[in-house]
């Protein structure tokens, strides 16, 4: 059973820092990993989808890489922004998009 | 385009009550889930289905029940409401390729007393 871990549960980081959130997960066999991000009382917003041939993707100051030997995703938010605070999850497709297994979430707070 | 709606946002039952959550998507995806949220326990899987006419279950599947008749409708069924079933509730949708973003409604807070 796939099991995804996210660690801090929560961090906090002055505005204009550079941060990386963690994710780990147990089955390297994995379809694809993906960082999503969520606003309080809202849903869920893809950021970005790393396919398990792939190493890394990017969208703007975001970049997430994946490694699947070590069972490691990383989301790497660059010149960090108040707007940029939210919860971070990450979640591993295993089968595709229609099952997916996420972990706890990173709850970000950028201090202005 | 409205993407993922969900219906109702709030709901408070009472225990041994049924109710319906709605969830509709105008995408015409074939994939739709149903995860359910609590504190410290991010997102588990309740039921999806990969088509219409085709559902199976998930992680925590019981004292639910879906049915998918067209491919924009994916419902949820609370039987018989406890009050371990509050929670929020968020269905997503997304096309067969894996490479494709998955789109999520806002979510349905129930609280069941």
């Amino acid at each position: 059973k796939q099991e995804v871990t996210q660690i801090p549960a929560a961090l906090s980081v002055p505005e204009g820092e550079n941060l990386v959130l963690n994710c780990s997960f147990t089955d390297s066999a994995i379809y694809n990993l993906q960082w999503f991000r969520q606003d309080p009382g809202k849903g869920l917003t893809s950021l970005l989808l790393i396919q398990s041939s792939q190493r890394e993707q990017t969208s703007g100051r975001l970049n997430a890489s994946l490694d699947k030997s070590s069972g490691r995703s990383t989301l790497y938010i660059a010149a960090s922004q108040p707007g940029d605070s939210a919860t971070y999850l990450c979640a591993a497709g295993n089968f595709g998009n229609e099952k997916l297994t996420f972990g706890t979430g990173t709850r970000l707070t950028i201090i202005p | 385009n409205a993407g993922v709606t969900q219906t109702p946002k709030f709901q408070v039952l009472k225990t041994g009550q049924s109710m319906t959550l709605q969830c509709a998507q105008d995408m015409n995806h074939e994939y739709m889930s149903w995860y359910r949220q609590d504190p410290g326990m991010g997102l588990r899987l309740i039921h999806y289905s990969v088509g219409a006419g085709i559902t199976d279950q998930g992680e925590v599947p019981n004292g639910y029940n879906v049915s998918r008749s067209t491919t924009e409708d994916f419902p949820l069924r609370l039987l018989s409401a406890a009050p371990s079933q509050t929670s929020v509730y968020f269905c997503a949708s997304s096309p067969t390729d894996s490479r494709a973003t998955i789109y999520f409604g806002e979510g349905s807070w129930l609280t069941v007393v």
